[in-house]
This record gives C-alpha cells, structure tokens and sequence, in this order.
C-alpha cells in the first residue's frame, strides 16, 4: 500500500524554527518527485516546494521562499521541510504528496503562535 | 486576481449532474495546460480525482469512478469537472490545480463547496 505519513508539527513562536519530516511506504520512492503543500486553518490549498526525484530541481512558493528549504534521502525514503524565521501566517496543516498529488499524507499540523 | 478562479459554492439533487468550473486569469490560455482536480472531504487530506488537458491527454485517479470527468470549455477560458450522477457522498470541497511553468510553480484555485441537497 502506497503510504506517506508526515511528523514534526506542533506549536512554535514566531521566529522559530520547525523541521517537518514524510515517511514513504510501498512505492519506489526515489523515482518520485515529491511536494509539501500546505492548508491554512479553514482555508484553501497552497503548495508550498517541490523537489525532483533525483534532487536535482527544487522550486519554492514565494511566499515561503529564503525560509523554508525542502529535501530528501531517497535512501531513508524520506521528504523533509525545514522551516526557519516562522510567522503567524504560516500556520496550517503541512501535507507531502507525491508528483503532483496522486498520493497525500494525514498532514502534520504547525501552530505559530506566541 | 487569482489565477485559478473557481465559484465558491455549489448546490444540486441527488442523481443530478454538477459542472464545477476553474476559470483561469486572462492572458493564461486554458488550451496548453493540464486541469487536475482534487475532492476534499473535512477532516481528510486531498484525494486526487483526476486530469485533464484533452481527450487524448488525460488521466483518472486510481479508484475515480467514471461518472467524475474532465473537460474544458476555450470559450470561457475554463476547466470543467463534470459529476454525474450526484451521491450524497459526492458532498466535499473540489479544488482545480495548474502547474504554471512561468512561475516554476503550482496554483490551486480557489476551491468550490459542494452540497448534495
């Protein structure tokens, strides 16, 4: 079975810092490219990165552009979001999805908040 | 104004057919890019329905039932995910998604509520 699961959310004071991890399962996840997208409380979509299989090509919202950095092992099967100089706005649920949304995890929910 | 434009809210009957738009900013000409369309149900992260960009490009989510399909209408400049045959179950946010290759970047619309009455 085809499954992501994403961990690392929680409550974090502006200007803090949060690394967001996705376990991959049952696909060969290193010939997928892989994206974080995010939703707002009671909001719309709204992708945040995206990052080739190979690594070789990332691309950023601009709104999240400087602070956050996307990676990952395709040797641990693993996404992962670092997000620095976090604000209000960026809280929301974090979602990784493979390619251009086949396949979406739980999500992992981020609280910016003092 | 954004760049993927979708109504905010949609009601029909059970059994009917519901045509949900994403009408795309002028200057973005719908005929060179794939539609992809999401369902979002509360609670529940984003199931992916399927894609379109024409008859012979196109693509249905793994387990979609058919009575969801894609099409466009040039006229308006728009996406179309036509549902068949409502269910109650059908009731969720649909979101419309583009990649915008000038922005190195993908766009959602703006999500439309959908309310089996």
């Amino acid at each position: 079975e085809v499954q992501l699961v994403e961990s690392g959310g929680g409550l974090v004071q502006p200007g803090g810092s949060l690394r967001l991890s996705c376990a991959a399962s049952g696909f060969t996840f290193s010939s997928y490219d892989m994206n974080w997208v995010r939703q707002a409380p009671g909001k719309g979509l709204e992708w945040v990165s995206y990052i080739s299989s190979s690594n070789y090509t990332i691309y950023y919202a601009d709104s999240v552009r400087g602070r956050f950095t996307i990676s990952r092992d395709n040797a641990r099967n693993s996404l992962y979001l670092q997000m620095n100089s976090l604000r209000a706005e960026d809280t929301a649920v974090y979602y990784c999805a493979r390619e251009f949304g086949t396949t979406w995890g739980q999500g992992t929910l981020v609280t910016v908040s003092s | 104004q954004a760049v993927l434009t979708q109504p905010s809210s949609l009601s029909a009957s059970p059994g009917a057919s519901a045509s949900l738009t994403c009408t795309l900013r002028s200057g973005i000409n719908v005929a060179t890019y794939r539609i992809y369309w999401f369902q979002q149900k509360p609670g529940s992260p984003p199931q992916f329905l399927l894609r379109y960009k024409s008859d012979s490009d196109k693509q249905q989510g793994s387990g979609v039932p058919s009575r969801f399909s894609g099409s466009k209408d040039a006229s308006a400049n728009a996406g179309i995910l036509l549902i068949s045959g409502l269910q109650s179950e059908d009731e969720a946010d649909y979101y419309c998604m583009i990649w915008q290759s000038s922005a190195s970047s993908y766009v959602f619309g703006t999500g439309t509520k959908v309310t089996v009455l």
